[in-house]
């Protein structure tokens, strides 16, 4: 089984929509968990970090439930910048070794 | 300033070449990685250096050689590479209590 798992989409969503990214992980030890974006051709880049009581920078919502090993987050608003490729990753507590999911394709649509 | 920096950004290279990957970050981060992307995958860890000690080598082949010279400076040497090694191969760093990690923008490698 694999360490992370997301829904690689593609999701085409019209501006202005809300959508939303979801990701398991499968190691219960697992302490520390991310969202961070790529754009094509550029690199990974930290979008927030996944707090246990859930955390909201602007339009970006992310989720963790620890109980079901879940990552979720929440895009309100779309933009057009906020096409990417979107990937969940967790660490686990010790080896500061990031294990990443598939990433999910986002492309907003005019 | 979270900034990596990676030389060179592209990279040609025949089998029989010998080459090398630069990596440096001023942020006085502790831990440093090399990871292998190739297209429309996630990135791949292939070495992590702590205190500029190897501390993970994720079984990748010898014709792959890390080198941490000191705490700002991480290289990947390269040596008899395959075709299918070509890549984008991503440098990051992050502190060794906070896991954040910081990625550079890679160097685009292909190997003829």
């Amino acid at each position: 089984r694999k360490e992370v798992e997301q829904d690689p989409g593609p999701f085409n969503v019209p501006e202005g929509a809300t959508v939303a990214f979801n990701c398991t992980y499968s190691n219960s030890a697992s302490q520390s968990f991310f969202w961070y974006r790529q754009d094509c051709r550029k690199e990974p880049k930290l979008l927030m970090s996944v707090y246990s009581s859930g955390n909201e920078d602007g339009r970006f919502t992310a989720q963790l439930n620890r109980a079901s090993q879940y990552i979720s987050l929440l895009i309100r608003d779309s933009k057009l910048s906020d096409s990417a490729t979107y990937l969940c990753v967790v660490m686990r507590g010790t080896g500061n070794q990031f294990y990443f999911g598939t990433g999910t394709s986002l492309t907003v649509i005019p | 300033d979270t900034e990596v920096t990676q030389t060179p950004k592209h990279l040609v290279m025949g089998m029989t070449n010998k080459k090398s990957l630069k990596c440096e970050q001023h942020m006085g981060h502790r831990a440093m990685y090399w990871y292998k992307q190739k297209a429309k995958k996630p990135p791949e860890l292939m070495f992590v250096y702590s205190y500029e000690k190897l501390s993970i080598n994720e079984s990748v082949p010898s014709r792959f050689s890390p080198e941490c010279p000191n705490s700002s400076l991480l290289n990947l040497h390269l040596h008899a590479l395959q075709p299918e090694d070509s890549a984008l191969y991503l440098c990051a760093s992050s502190q060794l209590q906070k896991e954040t990690q910081y990625f550079g923008p890679g160097t685009r490698l292909l190997v003829l």
